[in-house]
């Protein structure tokens, strides 16, 4: 079946570490975008790229960092410059480039700092 | 900042009733309008999509209505079931190449049986 698969579940990072979270698609769709979710709140927009080796800022980039090395895969890393990480984050794709058709999400993934 | 919103966080109904959700949106060239539910713990879900050329579309159950001239979206669900349980967001896209959709915050459903 095809899908969109994020890994791990569940996350936990000590503060000051880096820590990167996987999203991997084979629904052969060219955009990829992730989100942020935190609670009563709506989703964030943190990094999306529209074809591969290019991707653009969103709403809330700073401490985050991405790569679109390969079409099916678009890791996202949170580092250590993020103050306040902890929250679920989700990953999406579309197969047109103004997402005109909607997204297909993962199931996400939630990271807690301990 | 956010153009997507929702009137109410929260919406109780009975098993049966019809749900109505609001969402307004701010941007006049927004012409793709779509509605989204996730459950606890879980990714979105689509529910079904609006262009801004229409002003009604229907699916199974749910209806999304979209009002241009005061920039406002609903959907409706009828017949409201405990599966039907979420949280429900609209998002919009601004019809710019190369954009992301803008999602609202969402409304709590809850369904009592």
């Amino acid at each position: 079946d095809g899908g969109i698969t994020q890994s791990p579940k569940y996350l936990f990072r000590k503060e000051g570490q880096n820590v990167t979270l996987s999203c991997e698609q084979n629904l052969n769709h060219d955009a990829m975008y992730w989100y942020r979710q935190d609670p009563g709140q709506g989703l964030r927009l943190i990094y999306y790229s529209q074809i591969v080796n290019d991707f653009q800022k969103g709403d809330i980039a700073e401490g985050y960092s991405v790569s679109r090395e390969k079409k099916e895969s678009f890791p996202l890393t949170v580092t250590s410059a993020q103050k306040n990480p902890t929250a679920f984050y989700l990953c999406a794709s579309s197969l047109a480039q103004t997402g005109i058709y909607g997204y297909t999400f993962g199931s996400g993934t939630r990271l807690t700092v301990v | 900042g956010e153009s997507v919103g929702l009137h109410l966080p929260t919406l109780s109904v009975q098993e049966g009733d019809n749900s109505i959700i609001n969402c307004a949106y701010s941007n006049s060239a927004s012409d793709y309008f779509i509605w989204y539910k996730q459950e606890s713990g879980k990714g979105p879900q689509f529910i079904i999509d609006i262009r801004s050329n229409m002003d009604k579309r229907q699916g199974q159950r749910v209806t999304v209505l979209l009002n241009k001239t005061v920039k406002h979206l609903s959907l409706q669900i009828a017949a409201t079931q405990p599966g039907d349980s979420a949280v429900y967001f609209c998002a919009e896209n601004k019809g710019q190449a190369g954009t992301a959709l803008i999602f609202g915050k969402g409304t709590t459903l809850s369904v009592s049986s």
